[in-house]
């Protein structure tokens, strides 16, 4: 299995303000993943993180809200910017050694207020 | 704690009973499918996967059924212990090199000692 962590494991902000989420992955993971877990919830995808390059993002998420960058492989962030209490969220970071298998971070647990 | 089961569907079951989470999947074209585990605070553990071309597949106290004919999947636990509370997700993939996994709601299992 691969080792994904992740900090901050929670914050609360204030409204407008934005939030960096780092995550550092061991050398296994290929291919590195942002998801949301809003309250109650399921995990949507926010976007897959490429090394050296923008990120790939799904439907109905922008690179101007959640700007991401993965300068090396075994290192990602997540910006949520200009943060609203619909922001409130579980953040976390995948990734997946080679196989359709992902393995997760702890989360960010995220509380605008 | 973190809500994250106060809107799922919920199981409760005695403690040494089997337990049979339930997950109907969108994509009749989905080849991927993966059963997740996520304890209150933590972020989805992997527990089990299983591929289109099989319909059972068997690990420690666990077991993924798949019906493709009703794109039906569950996951069974067998001698259900206090530790296997938490919230379920079932997750389908396309397959192959693409690794974009979506999330089905989840269910909250409550085993009572």
């Amino acid at each position: 299995s691969a080792v994904i962590s992740q900090k901050p494991s929670r914050d609360i902000c204030q409204r407008g303000t934005s939030l960096t989420i780092q995550c550092q992955v061991d050398s296994q993971v290929t291919m590195m993943f942002w998801y949301r877990q809003q309250p109650g919830q399921s995990l949507t995808l926010i976007a897959t993180a490429n090394q050296g390059s923008e990120a790939t993002y799904e439907s109905g998420f922008v690179i101007d809200k959640f700007p991401i960058s993965r300068p090396n492989l075994t290192f990602s962030t997540l910006t949520v910017s200009n943060m609203s209490p619909e922001d409130s969220s579980i953040y976390l970071c995948s990734g997946t050694t080679g196989t359709e298998k992902l393995f997760f971070g702890s989360g960010t647990q995220l509380s605008v207020l | 704690g973190e809500s994250v089961g106060l809107h799922l569907p919920t199981l409760s079951v005695q403690e040494g009973d089997n337990s049979i989470i339930n997950c109907a999947y969108s994509n009749s074209a989905s080849d991927y499918f993966i059963w997740y585990k996520q304890e209150s605070g933590k972020g989805p553990q992997f527990i089990i996967d299983i591929r289109s071309n099989m319909d059972k597949r068997q690990g420690q106290r666990v077991t993924v059924l798949l019906n493709k004919t009703v794109k039906h999947l569950s996951l069974q636990i067998a001698a259900t212990q206090p530790g296997d509370s938490a919230v379920y997700f079932c997750a389908e993939g396309p397959g192959g090199s693409n690794y974009k996994l979506t999330f089905g709601k989840g269910t909250l299992l409550t085993v009572n000692p």
